[in-house]
């Protein structure tokens, strides 16, 4: 049971090059987040999706698309990179009726 | 505004000794509060999960309180070891909501 996994664990763009983070769980959980970190501030919330098919805009969706093409999978894509990007990123997922949300160990993006 | 606040920043101790960590939020309607610990490079793990009829919860050495009625938590760690070092986030749950708010972290570094 690997919990949530994030590939690639650190990547180096330059702007204006596009890549997709990929988050994936095994625990059949509904519910999937991709959030960035930056110094100073709390998680903040990027997109979401609380089931296969579905996806929503969470407070900071500018920039970034997604796809949950796959109860498992949940995709985080970047069109056009710009250094504000440059962050980390955590995905998490999230059992229906459970408590606990668990976070993935985080991709470092560094945009130049 | 739904907002979720920690302090100190920071805060250095001793090996053995005790530490108090406080957060206020003003997130409503409030559903549950959550006490993360982040390691350096690592995804954030939950330590504890408070519902509003819940005033204190342990988790071994670490003890976490909620005032619902004044909107305070703190997260006391005891006897604390050189592996508490990381930093740690309140994180509120506002009900009916897939989300979290998410303070910006308490950054404890314990040394020898």
């Amino acid at each position: 049971n690997a919990g949530v996994t994030q590939t690639p664990k650190f990547r180096v763009l330059k702007t204006g090059q596009s890549m997709t983070l990929l988050c994936a769980q095994d625990m059949n959980h509904e519910y999937m987040y991709w959030y960035r970190q930056d110094p100073g501030m709390g998680l903040r919330l990027i997109h979401y999706s609380v089931g296969e098919g579905t996806t929503a805009k969470g407070e900071v969706p500018d920039g970034y698309n997604v796809s949950r093409l796959k109860k498992q999978n949940f995709l985080l894509g970047l069109e056009s990179a710009a250094p504000s990007q440059t962050s980390v990123y955590f995905c998490a997922s999230w059992g229906r009726g459970r408590h606990e949300q668990y976070f993935g160990p985080g991709t470092r993006l560094t945009v130049t | 505004k739904n907002q979720v606040e920690q302090s100190p920043q920071s805060l250095i101790i001793l090996e053995g000794k005790n530490c108090t960590l406080q957060c206020n939020y003003t997130v409503s309607p409030f559903s549950n509060l959550r006490w993360y610990k982040q390691d350096t490079g690592r995804g954030p793990v939950s330590l504890t999960i408070m519902t509003f009829s819940e005033n204190t919860k342990s988790n071994g050495r670490y003890t976490a309180t909620l005032d619902a009625d004044t909107k305070q938590s703190s997260l006391h760690i005891t006897a604390s070891q050189l592996s508490d070092s990381a930093s740690y986030i309140c994180v509120v749950r506002q009900t009916g909501a897939n989300n979290l708010f998410f303070g910006t972290g308490t950054r404890l570094t314990v040394i020898p």
